[in-house]
């Protein structure tokens, strides 16, 4: 099993500039999420799926849109990046969404804004 | 809502010493505790939770922690800490009241520089 996977591992963008960030799982998990960590701040939740088909806002899902794609993949978009969304970006899936569950991570996608 | 303050932003620590990152919450309800860590440049991986039961939770590594609700705390411990430890831990809670989503709160990490 290779848990979460995430692409790309690094990207440079200009201000306006749009990406997707992909990520996918394949240990057959319900819900998954989107967070980003900064310096200092700890990780903060962009999005979550509690399960396919549906999306939910997390703590700063300003100038992000997300896609629960499938059961297994999980997109996060930029669509006019801007340089305060300079960050590591973190997926995660976890089993059923239930509060005292684990949540897996992937490896995370370094995002340069310029 | 809730919220999670790690007291130490680094520590260091020389090999084989005991090591403490500090832990503490602030909940109206009650709560599910975690601790994860970070490797360089990797994702975060889960070194122990607390859910109910044992205030005492081992976890992988030797790492241990304990839950002291009347102080809303949840430290993390090792006896005699290894090179490899070197990492950024997180301190992370989430209330067990209401359906099954709320949102996991982390804290903003404790940076483990383990010293030759």
């Amino acid at each position: 099993n290779a848990g979460v996977t995430q692409t790309p591992k690094f990207q440079v963008l200009k201000t306006g500039q749009s990406m997707t960030l992909q990520c996918a799982q394949d240990m057959n998990h319900n819900s998954m999420y989107w967070y980003r960590q900064d310096p200092g701040m700890g990780l903060r939740l962009i999005y979550y799926s509690a399960s396919e088909g549906t999306t939910d806002k997390g703590e700063v899902p300003n100038g992000y849109n997300v896609s629960r794609l499938n059961k297994r993949e999980f997109s996060l978009r930029l669509e006019s990046a801007a340089p305060s969304q300079t960050s590591v970006y973190f997926c995660a899936s976890s089993e059923l969404g239930g509060r005292q569950e684990t949540q897996y991570f992937g490896p995370g996608t370094r995002l340069l804004v310029l | 809502a809730q919220s999670v303050t790690q007291l130490d932003s680094q520590v260091p620590v020389f090999e084989e010493a005991p090591v403490e990152l500090r832990c503490n919450y602030s909940s109206s309800v009650s709560v599910y505790l975690f601790w994860y860590v970070q490797y360089p440049n990797q994702g975060l991986q889960l070194l122990l939770k607390y859910l109910s039961g044992s205030t005492l939770v081992k976890g992988i590594n030797g790492f241990e922690a304990e839950f002291n609700k009347s102080q809303t705390s949840f430290h993390l411990r090792k006896p005699s800490v290894h090179i490899s430890d070197t990492a950024e831990y997180f301190c992370a809670v989430r209330s067990n009241y209401g359906g099954s989503q709320g949102n996991l709160i982390f804290g903003k990490g404790t940076k483990l520089s383990v010293k030759p």
